[in-house]
């Protein structure tokens, strides 16, 4: 199965900077999701991109997706304190009977303000 | 619309006994998994329900974590007997689809082993 591998690990920033972070994965896929976990919580889902698709926004978030490089990115711009929280990438299990998805490691974003 | 729903949010329990965890997913959603998430790491798929039927189960560790999802809805996952490895955080989520649809979660269930 493929997993998603986030990169950097863990990221500090102050208040007003943009946050960049990285996913690659292993083998093709026909979307990519990304989605939050702040500390204590359950995760909460971001974007979904597919693969027909280079780029997505949702209001201060910007996703993109390079399939030819196996890999997306996940931007925040004028990042705010409460943006802090773990950033997890997921992809599409399809060793599965129906599918599921495979969670990275995540990375851990904290801004200071 | 209410949320994906569980309970307890906290446990703590010693090893070798047992424990159960309550899901109450979102309304009309299908599909019902429930993870694993060990502290630093990224969830991990124990088992998924599509309606009241499993669909996915090859990573539970069937000797000891059982679950099962009545009339298509609720859901709830046992842990017996427990081992200190079994100390993570519980989650719950839900969806319409498989693993091309958003998945809800809930709050989760912080389960300790002494």
């Amino acid at each position: 199965s493929q997993q998603g591998e986030e990169d950097p690990q863990a990221l500090s920033i102050q208040e007003g900077e943009n946050a960049t972070m990285n996913c690659s994965y292993k083998t093709s896929i026909n979307n990519l999701q990304w989605y939050r976990q702040n500390s204590g919580r359950g995760l909460v889902h971001l974007i979904l991109i597919r693969s027909n698709e280079r780029e997505k926004h949702s209001g201060r978030l910007r996703v993109t997706l390079d399939t030819s490089k196996k890999s997306s990115s996940l931007l925040i711009t004028a990042s705010r304190a409460a943006d802090t929280a773990s950033y997890f990438c997921a992809t599409p299990d399809y060793g599965g009977s129906q599918g599921n998805l495979i969670f990275g490691k995540g990375t851990k974003l904290s801004v200071k303000p | 619309e209410a949320g994906v729903a569980q309970s307890p949010r906290y446990k703590i329990i010693e090893k070798r006994q047992s424990v159960a965890f309550w899901c109450n997913p979102i309304s009309g959603h299908a599909t019902l998994y429930w993870y694993q998430q060990i502290l630093g790491q990224g969830p991990k798929l124990l088992i998924q329900f599509q309606n009241n039927g499993v669909v996915d189960d090859s990573q539970l560790p069937k000797d000891r974590f059982s679950a099962e999802r009545l009339k298509g809805v609720d859901s709830t996952l046992k842990i017996q007997p427990a081992k200190l490895e079994d100390s993570a955080v519980y989650l719950c989520a839900s969806s319409l689809g498989g693993r091309d649809y958003e998945q809800y979660f809930g709050p989760g269930t912080r389960l300790t082993v002494t």
